[in-house]
């Protein structure tokens, strides 16, 4: 069983579009991150999360922790062909210490 | 900055052979992980270690073992590499909440 379920899986859009990627479970997570990982890298961290109800702006990346701690979104405003690569959310669930569960992740490819 | 190395970028072995893949971190921090990263499966962890000479089986350790002599560096080792264990591998270092990850190593086993 998946604990971390991102959607969509693949989004292909055009450059100047807006999306938006989520990630959820029904597990309360003490801390989310979010990564970016490019073809034949490691992935690289964006953002932290911590506190229910947060939002964080990284440029044209909005990245918003839900109330409850059990959820998140990634929002990027006018997409670009940069932002391409694989986004992973990583969560820890509360009481289970340094590890970090992943989530599967959502391919994004940005085109002219 | 963060600074976790691998000791290579691409290897290629055979079937049966004992493969060594090295992480060193920069940090000082005392937590290490091995994770290997499969389409459609994600990251997977296999071995973790919190301190020198400590380690604790993740979620997929068969075929795997790992050595941690010093704090900096954590070694994962393949005792007779398999074609199934053709996958990219990433080790990762934690920081207060986060983990911060090396630039992978992509296994090829013939």
């Amino acid at each position: 069983t998946q604990l971390l379920e991102q959607s969509p899986q693949f989004l292909s859009i055009q450059e100047g579009e807006n999306l938006t990627v989520y990630c959820n479970s029904s597990s309360v997570f003490s801390s989310l991150q979010w990564y970016r990982q490019e073809p034949g890298e490691g992935p690289v961290l964006l953002v932290t999360v911590v506190t229910g109800g947060e939002v964080k702006k990284l440029k044209r990346l909005t990245f918003q922790f839900g109330d409850a701690r059990k959820d998140s979104s990634l929002h990027i405003t006018a997409a670009q062909p940069g932002d391409t690569g694989l986004y992973l959310c990583a969560a820890t669930v509360t009481g289970t210490a340094s590890k970090l569960t992943f989530g599967t992740g959502t391919r994004l490819q940005v085109t002219l | 900055d963060v600074k976790v190395t691998q000791s290579s970028r691409y290897l290629v072995k055979r079937t049966g052979e004992k493969v060594f893949l090295e992480c060193v971190q920069d940090m000082d921090h005392e937590n290490m992980f091995w994770y290997r990263q499969d389409p459609g499966l994600g990251l997977r962890l296999i071995y973790f270690s919190y301190d020198v000479k400590m380690k604790e089986k993740g979620d997929i350790p068969e075929g795997y073992s790992v050595s941690r002599e010093k704090k900096e560096r954590f070694s994962l080792i393949l005792e007779s590499a398999s074609t199934n264990q053709t996958s990219m591998y990433l080790c990762a270092i934690r920081g207060l909440y986060e983990q911060y990850f090396g630039p992978g190593t992509r296994l090829t086993v013939t």
